[in-house]
């Protein structure tokens, strides 16, 4: 099993620019989430989804869009991207939707907005 | 913010000692857990233990958990080099059970 898989590794986009990044898991886990990760913060998250057509804001969501149209993947959309966005963003998922399972994170995908 | 807080943010220990590590969060939970980062990778799941729990042991990580003091330790014993990297903790809460909050880590450094 490939696990959780996000792409691209990394991207440079201009203010203003729309993106999506990808995140696809082979283990059939219900719960899929993204997190961001910034120098002395740590993990903060932004949506989360606990199942095909069900997401839900996270701590920090605004300047992105998510969608769970399959169980398989759970894509982050930048409508307009901004410098605050520059950013390490992570894709995790985990069996259960109620949180007694541990999370499994994709490597990551490093976005610089200039 | 109802992340947790680890403690100290940089550990810098040699090889063959003990690495302790604290975590300290705001709300009742019903899990906390423990991952570790090596440097430009993702997140990797090192233990898990539930509010009833107030200790648990994986090879040679031992996690400890009181939540009257709301708060965690994670020690490991005997590290090695293969060791250093960024290690949090994070908190499903109670009233938020779909949530796992991370705090801002401790970044361990084992000296060979």
């Amino acid at each position: 099993n490939a696990g959780v898989t996000q792409t691209p590794k990394f991207q440079v986009l201009k203010t203003g620019q729309s993106m999506t990044l990808q995140c696809a898991q082979d283990m059939n886990h219900e719960y899929m989430s993204w997190y961001r990760q910034d120098p002395g913060m740590g993990l903060r998250l932004i949506h989360y989804s606990v199942g095909a057509g069900i997401t839900d804001q996270g701590e920090v969501p605004n300047g992105y869009n998510v969608s769970r149209s399959t169980t398989e993947d759970f894509p982050l959309r930048l409508l307009s991207a901004a410098p605050s966005q520059t950013s390490v963003y992570f894709c995790a998922s985990r069996e259960d939707r109620v949180g007694g399972q541990p999370q499994h994170f994709g490597d990551g995908t490093r976005l610089s907005i200039l | 913010s109802q992340q947790g807080e680890e403690d100290p943010q940089a550990l810098s220990i040699q090889e063959g000692e003990n690495a302790t590590m604290n975590c300290s969060y705001k709300t009742s939970i019903n899990n906390l857990q423990w991952y570790r980062q090596n440097s430009g990778r993702g997140l990797v799941h090192l233990i898990l233990i539930r509010s009833n729990e107030r200790e648990k042991h994986s090879g040679r990580l031992r996690v400890t958990l009181d939540t009257s003091k709301k708060s965690s330790s994670l020690l490991i014993t005997a590290s090695r080099a293969a060791d250093t990297a960024s290690y949090f903790c994070a908190t499903v809460f109670g009233g938020a059970t779909n949530k796992l909050i991370f705090g801002t880590g401790t970044l361990l450094a084992v000296q060979p």
